[in-house]
């Protein structure tokens, strides 16, 4: 898997907009890039995945720059329940599983 | 569907004991993952199962730990004999094809 590098935290108030970034600069062409999150005491799940295009879903929206270096995962208006180890994730291709680093850990304060 | 379900959900052991994790992925889902998660190492693979064959073992720790999947429905994991480095929440996750990963709710173990 490619090398991701994000921040090891964040805070955010609640109801605004946070933007997670995601350094990628190894990426290669058929690189997805992935998103999950840890909720406390939970497994992780699934946020967003996208290729080169900007992505929007239910969750979340993700931002991928032109060069796809970088990525952002924007949540629109975080919550308290939105408290979570965030993961950005470059599967190889091929490959099933998913390794996950040490992620960003989000607070959201009321 | 009840998504992927582990037992049991907390297990306490003293060392030297055999353990066994048990998993029941998301019917229909073709593939299927053992996680390890601690503070210090994070969250790693373990093994992972395509059409209950196991295809990649590399992050097993060691000769105590197992992992069988005799059919699509069900999966263990066995740590014979236990010892206290081996106290971590373990994960399953699911999975159809290339889509996304869907995780069970873990299995605390502690061996003291």
């Amino acid at each position: 898997d490619a090398k991701t590098t994000q921040p090891n935290s964040m805070e955010s108030n609640e109801e605004e907009p946070v933007h997670l970034p995601c350094n990628h600069s190894t990426i290669s062409g058929t690189d997805y890039i992935h998103w999950y999150r840890q909720l406390p005491s939970q497994g992780p799940e699934y946020v967003i995945h996208g290729l080169t295009s900007n992505v929007n879903n239910r969750m979340a929206s993700l931002a991928i720059a032109e060069d796809r270096k970088s990525s952002t995962l924007i949540l629109h208006r975080a919550t308290l329940r939105d408290a979570a180890v965030y993961y950005c994730i470059l599967p190889a291709v091929a490959a099933r599983q998913l390794t996950f680093g040490s992620g960003t850990q989000l607070t959201v304060l009321p | 569907d009840a998504g992927v379900i582990q037992s049991p959900r907390h297990e306490v052991t003293e060392m030297g004991q055999e353990v066994t994790l048990r998993c029941k992925p998301i019917s229909g889902h073709n593939s299927l993952f053992w996680y390890r998660q601690t503070m210090m190492r994070g969250l790693e693979l373990l093994i992972y199962f395509n059409n209950n064959v196991p295809i990649d073992d590399s992050g097993m720790p060691e000769d105590r730990f197992s992992a069988k999947m005799p059919n699509a429905s069900f999966s263990t994991l066995k740590i014979q004999p236990s010892e206290p480095r081996d106290s971590a929440v373990y994960f399953c996750a699911s999975r159809q094809g290339f889509g996304e990963q869907f995780f069970g709710p873990g299995t605390r173990l502690t061996v003291l």
